[in-house]
């Protein structure tokens, strides 16, 4: 069964870059056919989807979120990872990482609450 | 981009009673909509995926149905357990984007 973690710090503080790592076990994130997500969740809030990478290293990221995101995976480590520069408080949010088999997401990480504040 | 519209955005409901939520997209998505369940403090979890097709595990009183813009959650024969926040996703063009969010209060 594939279980995903997110780590990193829960307090970033404004203007610096938010840097969260997913780690993937139970399974290879080079299996075939799978993208490794970043999905959000503003407190009390609905669900964001912020973007996608494949093992081989293509991406899609939300237009939204564009300019200040960037997803980068690495094999070895079997983990992946979400920064995002130049953060506000609207940035404080619930981060997931999930894996999306085609279209949806069938395992998710618990999340991880990150605080923007000074 | 689509805008996924959820109805109810809350409903308060009784043991064995049956739900109904609705998710209507801007446009068509065909069958590429996909219901999720979120209890208070976890992460989402899948039920539903390409409109009516149950995932693994999911007990057989969800279903799903529609197609294009109109879609169904249904939870037949409603479950203590069932007190969550449920989410339509739409998987046909980028951005994926969710739907506002059901939440179901447990009378």
């Amino acid at each position: 069964q594939v279980q995903l973690q997110e780590s990193g710090p829960g307090l970033v503080k404004p203007l610096q870059t938010l840097s969260l790592t997913c780690t993937v076990s139970g399974g290879s994130i080079t299996s075939g056919g799978y993208y490794w997500s970043w999905i959000r969740q503003h407190p009390g809030k609905g669900l964001e989807w912020i973007g996608n990478i494949h093992y081989t290293g293509s991406t899609y990221y939300n237009p939204s979120l564009k300019s200040r995101v960037s997803i980068s995976v690495d094999s070895s480590k079997n983990q992946f990872s979400l920064n995002l520069n130049s953060v506000t408080a609207a940035d404080t949010a619930v981060y997931y990482c999930a894996r999306i088999v085609r279209d949806y997401g069938d395992n998710w990480g618990q999340g991880t609450l990150v605080t923007v504040s000074s | 981009e689509i805008v996924l519209t959820q109805s109810p955005d809350f409903q308060s409901v009784t043991p064995k009673e049956k739900v109904t939520i609705t998710c209507r997209a801007s446009q068509s998505v065909g069958s590429n909509l996909h219901w999720y369940q979120q209890k208070p403090d976890q992460s989402p979890k899948l039920l539903i995926k390409y409109a009516s097709q149950s995932f693994s595990g999911v007990p057989s009183r969800f279903s799903g149905s529609g197609s294009g813009t109109d879609f169904t959650l249904t939870i037949n024969s409603l479950e203590p357990e069932d007190a969550a926040t449920y989410y339509c996703h739409q998987s046909s063009s980028l951005p994926h984007i969710f739907g506002q969010g059901t939440r179901l209060e447990i009378k």
